[in-house]
Formats: structure tokens, sequence, C-alpha cells
């Protein structure tokens, strides 16, 4: 987990607000990624970003926004448009070149009731 | 369009016996292709890659994955199991999409 921190690592919000997680990375690296991780679902990516000021939808992106504003962050900011926003989110990096292997945070476990 | 097959959604295995987590992709062109290990409530970890050469690769704490492209396969293997390899393990690969694809994953349970 080094290199790129989450917080919080627990986060319990109600339901109908908006609730931003961060993520936090001093790799120096370019890419960034957001999964949502649930029970037997394996990763499914949310955002990534390539560079600053710029980002993409992944997958399941809907009810989810993000911000690239320095290289070092990549916020989630998940809406209450997410209808089932329960779950447990990961933020990745890749170091680019020939590095095609991801780096990962800790990971923040979101409650929603 | 890419995908990544984890078949089996638990495998059990003795301390001190060999262990074998499959995974089979499908991918346009050259794949790359990774293995992760997770641990209870925490990140993913790398464990290695295959990119390019030789098909059996080797990676962190004694895990090594054979490369077989007629097969389509990466199986991840290590020759003795411990208990503390308990964990989830992902396959990933990336193949033109500059994004990996990843498996749902297999629980590994190593039994005393």
């Amino acid at each position: 987990d080094g290199g790129i921190t989450q917080s919080p690592k627990y986060l319990f919000r109600k339901e109908g607000q908006n609730v931003t997680l961060s993520c936090e990375q001093n790799l120096n690296h370019d890419a960034m990624y957001w999964y949502r991780q649930d029970p037997g679902q394996g990763l499914r990516l949310i955002y990534y970003s390539q560079i600053v000021n710029d980002f993409q939808k992944g997958d399941i992106a809907e009810g989810y926004s993000v911000s690239r504003e320095k290289k070092e962050s990549f916020p989630l900011t998940v809406t209450s448009a997410q209808k089932n926003p329960t779950a447990f989110y990961l933020c990745a990096t890749t170091a680019g070149g020939s590095s095609y292997e991801q780096y990962f945070g800790p990971g923040t476990r979101l409650t929603v009731t | 369009a890419q995908s990544v097959a984890q078949p089996e959604d638990q495998v059990n295995v003795a301390e001190g016996n060999p262990l074998t987590v499959k995974c089979t992709y499908s991918v346009s062109g050259n794949p790359y292709l990774f293995w992760y290990v997770q641990y209870p409530n925490r990140g993913l970890q790398f464990l290695l890659k295959y990119i390019t050469g030789d098909n059996l690769v080797k990676g962190s704490y004694g895990f090594e994955a054979e490369f077989n492209k007629s097969q389509t396969s990466f199986h991840l293997k290590k020759p003795s199991a411990l208990v503390s390899d308990s964990a989830l393990y992902f396959c990933a690969v990336k193949g033109g999409s500059y994004i990996p694809t990843f498996g749902r994953g297999t629980s590994l349970i190593v039994h005393p």
C-alpha cells in the first residue's frame, strides 16, 4: 500500500448525501484509477485519469464524479444518484512506460444507510 | 474486448502441498497478464506479471505463473502452500486497451 493513501478507511453516510473519498499518491505516477469491489464481482472500473485535468468514465461511472486538478490527488465523489453505494472502494496508480502493473491504496469501505 | 475468467470461486489446499489458481483470458493481440493478492480489508498487492519472454514467470512470496498461449491461460502456482497464503487472488489482463480487466477473484484457503 505504500505511496498511496486513501481516507477515511471506514465511512458511514445517510442515504441522499454526497460523499467524497480521498486518494493521494506520492509515487509521481501519471495514471490513477478508481475501482469498486463487491463480494464475488471482482473489481469494476469507475473512472480513470491518465493525466492532470483529464479523466475518462469506466464501466460503472453513473452516480459518481471525479476531479484531477493535481497529479497527486484523484478524489471520488459518490453522489446521491448512485443507487447502491455501499461497497469497498479502491484507488490505484500505474507507473507508466513499460511498467503496466497497478499499485493499490488500502481502500475505503463506504456504508450508506 | 478483453476478458478474464477465474473458474474457481474457492481453492482449498493443505499446507505443504502445491497449489494452483486458474486463470484464462481473451484479448486481441499480445496479452499483458498479472496476478494480485488481497488480504481482508486491504488493497491489492502485485505478485507477478507476464509481458514477454519466458513462459514461466516468478514473483513475490514464492509464487510463479505459467503463460500458455495455445490454451490462453495464466495459472498461478506455488510448490508448497503456507497457511499465510490464504487470501483472495485476482488475475488481470491488458491487451490493446489501456485499462486492465480483472477476474472475479479466487479465494485460496490453506488448511494447517
